[in-house]
């Protein structure tokens, strides 16, 4: 069956190291995102991309930057960890819209990240 | 941008009773309006979805969620909670841009009491 993975579930590092999350899926989807869900503030949106080579800034993307060499993998790296990135961080994928239609976003199962 | 607004961050509701969670939104437009389920230490689910035409939708586990355009709002409801419906729920927005990117809420903890 197609899914979506997150490597790895749980992490723990050190404020000022590069944290590189990973995101995998196999529906060959061309959409991709990344969010970070924090107690109050819901899921907000990260980066995401439309396709290999495309990235694109979310509302809340400073600290982290992403990259698309494939269809399948979206990693998160954060450059510099901070205490302010401990979270939760959710990537989701979705087939390309199509204009009077809407393609759900499916969700992998979530990196606790804890920066110390 | 568009957003939506979820009050009450935590919903306590007695087993069998009706679930009813609140959602709005704002666009000058309709856009997409959606309600996902968090379980614990899950990723999102997807329980329904408006995207055209009918404004009363049904969802899984006996959800469903009704559009009013006049009223900017996408109510979730549930007529009978089971324990089962212990979980965190989001409403969440997208443009009808063809961006598919979603704006979500602050999200309800509903908590059901025996």
């Amino acid at each position: 069956d197609a899914e979506i993975t997150q490597s790895p579930r749980h992490k723990i590092t050190e404020t000022g190291r590069q944290v590189t999350l990973a995101c995998h899926q196999t529906w060959n989807h061309n959409n991709m995102f990344w969010y970070r869900q924090d107690l109050g503030h819901g899921l907000r949106l990260i980066h995401y991309s439309y396709g290999v080579q495309d990235t694109n800034k979310g509302e809340v993307s400073d600290g982290y930057s992403v990259s698309r060499s494939n269809t399948e993998d979206l990693p998160l790296t954060l450059e510099s960890a901070a205490s302010s990135q401990t979270s939760v961080y959710f990537c989701a994928s979705s087939e390309s819209e199509v204009a009077g239609s809407y393609n759900e976003q499916f969700f992998g199962p979530g990196t606790r990240l804890t920066v110390l | 941008a568009q957003s939506v607004t979820q009050l009450g961050s935590h919903v306590s509701v007695s087993e069998g009773a009706l679930v009813l969670l609140r959602c709005n939104y704002s666009s000058s437009v309709p856009p997409y309006l959606f309600w996902y389920v968090q379980y614990p230490n899950q990723g999102l689910q997807l329980l329904l979805k408006y995207t055209s035409a009918a404004t009363l939708v049904k969802g899984i586990n006996g959800f469903e969620a009704e559009f009013k355009k006049s009223e900017t709002s996408f109510h979730l409801t549930k007529p009978s909670a089971h324990m089962s419906d212990a979980a965190e729920y989001f409403c969440a927005v997208s443009e009808r841009s063809g961006n598919n990117r979603l704006a979500f809420g602050k999200g309800n903890q509903v908590v059901v009491i025996p």
